[in-house]
């Protein structure tokens, strides 16, 4: 079974800019997560999605939004990027709440 | 952000010797993960475990969920140099799909 996949792999804009990211779970996993990884702060949550709904949200600012399409395939967007944003971006998808997660390779975004 | 307690921060060991490291957390967790994660890679499952009480092995891997559920550990054994890399716990909480972080344990194996 194919593992989670996201695109792009690497990714450098200029502040100001917006981004979006893209994410595809484990065939038959429903929900998906993103988190943010960086050296300071390490791996914080950031919103979930199962069945095109958003049921859990951390505590980031209304710049970074997301949504699920229907096949469960979803995408992650930065508005109006600062240099703080540069992270790992990170998906994980599990067949529902409670059970393991399974992480996608990332995208690392360098904002300049 | 919160994130979990993890202990130690880093580990230099010799190939063949055993490792323990462990998360600790002042709220309840239903659910405790074990992920490995290489350089500019994602953390990679483990193990996963549901109930308090638990152990469960994973090859050289063994890892427990504490009976209180504030606490998991994780031991590695006979460590080979393949093991390098940064060991992540993470607390599932009830009824939601949100994952809290432990601060990572880095593990160098020497030859």
């Amino acid at each position: 079974k194919a593992g989670v996949t996201q695109t792009p792999r690497y990714l450098i804009k200029t502040r100001g800019q917006q981004v979006t990211l893209s994410c595809s779970p484990i065939s038959g996993h429903r929900s998906v997560s993103w988190y943010q990884q960086t050296p300071g702060q390490g791996l914080q949550f950031l919103f979930e999605y199962f069945s095109e709904t958003q049921r859990n949200k951390g505590n980031f600012p209304g710049r970074f939004s997301g949504r699920q399409f229907s096949n469960s395939r979803s995408e992650m967007n930065v508005s109006t990027l600062e240099l703080g944003d540069s992270a790992l971006y990170l998906c994980a998808s599990s067949r529902t709440e409670g059970l393991a997660q399974y992480f996608g390779p990332g995208t690392r975004l360098l904002v300049l | 952000g919160q994130q979990l307690n993890q202990s130690p921060q880093s580990m230099f060991i010799q190939e063949g010797e055993d490792v323990s490291m462990n998360c600790t957390s002042s709220s309840i967790f239903n659910t405790w993960l074990w992920y490995k994660q290489d350089p500019g890679e994602g953390p990679v499952l483990l193990i996963a475990l549901y109930k308090a009480g638990e152990l469960t092995s994973n090859g050289r891997l063994t890892a427990q969920f504490g009976i209180t559920r504030k606490d998991s550990f994780l031991n590695i054994s006979a460590s080979i140099p393949s093991d390098v890399g940064i060991y992540f716990c993470a607390g599932g909480a009830y009824n939601t799909d949100k994952l809290i972080f432990g601060t990572g344990t880095r593990l160098q194996v020497f030859p």
